[in-house]
């Protein structure tokens, strides 16, 4: 499968700090989801992004999708304690069903 | 309420004898996987089944076998033959037309290998 790396491993926040996690790839990849799992829990399903260039905001959250589609950015303006967890990227191949995980960002919020 | 259930939450297993995680979703999915996580680590694919009676293995499928004889169910054996079995196990579900819509994960279960 597709492998991806994500930087950086943990970043650890003051509450109202914006907080950035990249994933890059060396080849073209055909799309991206991203999923946010919380301590303890299970990843849940964010987004997913397929136009090269492509931009989705959900609230204080962005995704952004490289025009090369060779990376991917999750920004999250103004934490909260409520956004502590790890995101993971995703790719998808262009066969097949499986996704590969990135290693995933843990974001540590404190108030 | 639809969903994928996973049980149990929490296993516990002397080395040496195989244990099956069971996982069964009511989402009408047709899709299926297992995925394994350890601290720190992103999830590493086993098996997945994209049709009834039908998989394919993951990156990681050495020690564990799958069956896929219903829709609904997708359960993981972890053999004796898995030489490091103690992590997190993920099942998740996703509908093939509609994958943009992700995938559908359980709750998990932890498995420790005494």
């Amino acid at each position: 499968g597709q492998q991806v790396m994500q930087i950086p491993q943990y970043q650890h926040v003051q509450e109202g700090e914006d907080f950035t996690t990249y994933c890059n790839s060396s080849t073209t990849l055909s799309n991206i989801q991203w999923y946010k799992q919380r301590p303890g829990g299970h990843p849940v399903f964010l987004i997913q992004l397929v136009k090269s260039g492509e931009v989705k905001k959900q609230k204080r959250l962005t995704f952004q999708f490289g025009e090369a589609k060779k990376n991917s950015s999750l920004h999250i303006t103004a934490t909260q304690t409520t956004d502590v967890g790890t995101y993971f990227c995703a790719p998808n191949s262009n066969s097949g069903y499986a996704l590969n995980f990135g290693k995933g960002t843990s974001l540590l919020v404190t108030p | 309420d639809g969903g994928i259930t996973q049980s149990p939450k929490y296993l516990f297993r002397k080395e040496g004898q195989n244990v099956t995680l069971s996982c069964e979703q009511n989402l009408n999915h047709d899709a299926m996987y297992w995925y394994r996580q350890d601290p720190g680590q992103g999830l590493r694919l086993i098996y997945y089944s994209q049709i009834v009676n039908d998989f394919q293995k993951g990156d990681i499928a050495e020690g564990y076998s799958v069956s896929r004889e219903k829709k609904e169910s997708f359960p993981l054996t972890v053999t004796s033959a898995q030489k490091n079995p103690t992590a997190f196990y993920l099942c998740a579900s996703s509908s093939i037309e509609g994958r943009s819509s992700g995938y559908t994960f359980g709750s998990g279960t932890r498995l420790t290998v005494v």
